[in-house]
């Protein structure tokens, strides 16, 4: 089975512009979630999705956004890019939507503002 | 809210001696699941345990082992004769079963090192 798939896996963007990264979960998972990581903060949630539901979201501003299609796929999407938005950007997926299931991680795509 | 504090920042090993990763966590559910993710230098995570917090029987997977302790609010993991392999950044994290959707709330990760 193939895993969580991230693209692109490197990303150099400038200051005010926008960026939308790609998340495939694994096949028959339905909830995708996102994470920010980096040195400073650690890992920070920043949103879930469930069926092309936002269920959950983190404490970031609303130029961060989502979503997620029909076939499970998400995109994440960052306006007026700033940067302290450098970072590694995690998905993960889960097969179901309790609280107990391990989530299943991709590789990331680590994005740089210059 | 949810805390999860892993008070060591880095841990510098010779293989084959035992490294215990401390973890304790904040919560106000009743239910919640605890987890431990490896880092290596590729960058994706990968699940290694996890543990309910109605279940606090102690396992031992492999050379994996974890201490749950309600009472102190401690989830410590222990890898034992450690491999060059096990170089990486440990993470433990906490998802409550009462907040919405699938949420992990990450300690801020201990990087192992284990020399040869």
């Amino acid at each position: 089975k193939a895993g969580v798939t991230q693209t692109p896996r490197y990303l150099i963007k400038t200051r005010g512009q926008q960026v939308t990264l790609s998340c495939s979960p694994i096949s028959g998972h339905r909830s995708v979630s996102w994470y920010q990581q980096t040195p400073g903060q650690g890992l920070q949630f920043l949103f879930e999705y469930f069926s092309e539901t936002q269920r959950n979201k983190g404490n970031f501003p609303g130029r961060f956004s989502g979503r997620q299609f029909s076939n499970s796929r998400s995109e994440m999407n960052v306006s007026t890019l700033e940067l302290g938005d450098s970072a590694l950007y995690l998905c993960a997926s889960v097969f179901g939507g309790g609280a107990y299931n391990e989530q299943f991680f991709g590789p990331g795509t680590r994005l740089t503002v210059l | 809210a949810q805390k999860v504090t892993q008070a060591q920042t880095e841990i510098s090993v010779v293989e084959k001696e035992d490294v215990t990763l401390d973890c304790v966590y904040e919560t106000r559910d009743t239910t919640y699941y605890l987890f431990w993710y490896k880092q290596p230098p590729s960058g994706e995570l990968v699940f290694l345990i996890r543990r309910n917090s109605f279940d606090e029987q102690n396992e031992i997977s492999g050379r994996y082992s974890w201490n749950f302790q309600k009472s102190t609010s401690s989830f410590n993991f222990t890898i034992t004769a450690s491999q060059v392999v096990d170089s990486a950044v440990y993470f433990c994290a906490l998802s409550e079963a009462g907040a919405a959707g699938n949420k992990l709330t990450f300690g801020g990760g201990t990087r192992v090192l284990v020399k040869p």
